[in-house]
């Protein structure tokens, strides 16, 4: 069974970081290409980064230069590194896989 | 970068009627392998979001078969052939074909 669960978020002040993860289990992360998405309070989503089975990484405009997508082949697991933090990447940051999502880690980037 | 417009904003329906969601994207949708991946996604209140279609007219595992996608290159719709109270809920398009895109959100509440 194909499962992912986040970790990660909770408050930061602007301009700090984050490092989330997502463990995945039922699947190799190395194998297939993974995303973040993340939903602003009252929102709708938005694609914010992925990374293919062979390792290209992609960002949206929005966290170019800031936000790096990465994995550890041996954990399973996918991370997003979240540096200079603004207020408007307060949000829950779903990573998902072919259809499956995660139950979501909230950030709160607040003073 | 790639828009993808849904209409409407809010779908108010009456159980057991049909409802019909509208996805557009700002160009073709059809990869270059010949697979045009546009997917469909719920999103029930206060849960994370489930896929229920993906390229253009496939039904996930366990999709109801009152759900049905279709359409073709920038026009794609989403039908629910007779609306059931557990129908209620955001319903997202996406876009894979160039990166990921969202749209905007079509919010279906019963009547």
């Amino acid at each position: 069974e194909v499962q992912l669960v986040e970790s990660g978020g909770g408050l930061v002040q602007p301009g700090g970081s984050l490092r989330l993860s997502c463990a995945a289990s039922g699947f190799t992360v190395s194998s297939n290409y993974m995303s973040w998405v993340r939903q602003a309070p009252g929102k709708g989503l938005e694609w914010v980064s992925l990374i293919y089975s062979g390792g290209s990484t992609y960002y949206a405009d929005s966290v170019k230069g800031r936000f790096a997508i990465s994995r550890d082949n041996s954990k399973n697991t996918l991370y997003l590194q979240m540096n200079s933090l603004r207020p408007e990447d307060t949000a829950v940051y779903y990573c998902t896989f072919s259809g499956y999502w995660g139950q979501g880690t909230l950030v709160t980037v607040s003073s | 970068d790639i828009v993808m417009t849904q209409s409407p904003l809010s779908l108010p329906v009456t159980l057991g009627q049909p409802a019909s969601i509208s996805c557009r994207s700002s160009q073709s949708l059809v990869h270059s392998d010949g697979n045009t991946y546009l997917n469909w996604f719920q999103q029930r209140p206060g849960q994370s979001p489930r896929r229920l279609i993906y390229k253009v007219s496939n039904r996930d595992s366990g999709v109801p078969d009152r759900f049905s996608g279709s359409g073709s290159g920038t026009d794609f719709t989403l039908k629910i052939s007779r609306v059931e109270a557990e129908d209620v809920g955001v319903y997202y398009c996406m876009q894979g074909t160039h990166l990921l895109t969202f749209g905007g959100g079509t919010k279906v509440e019963i009547k």
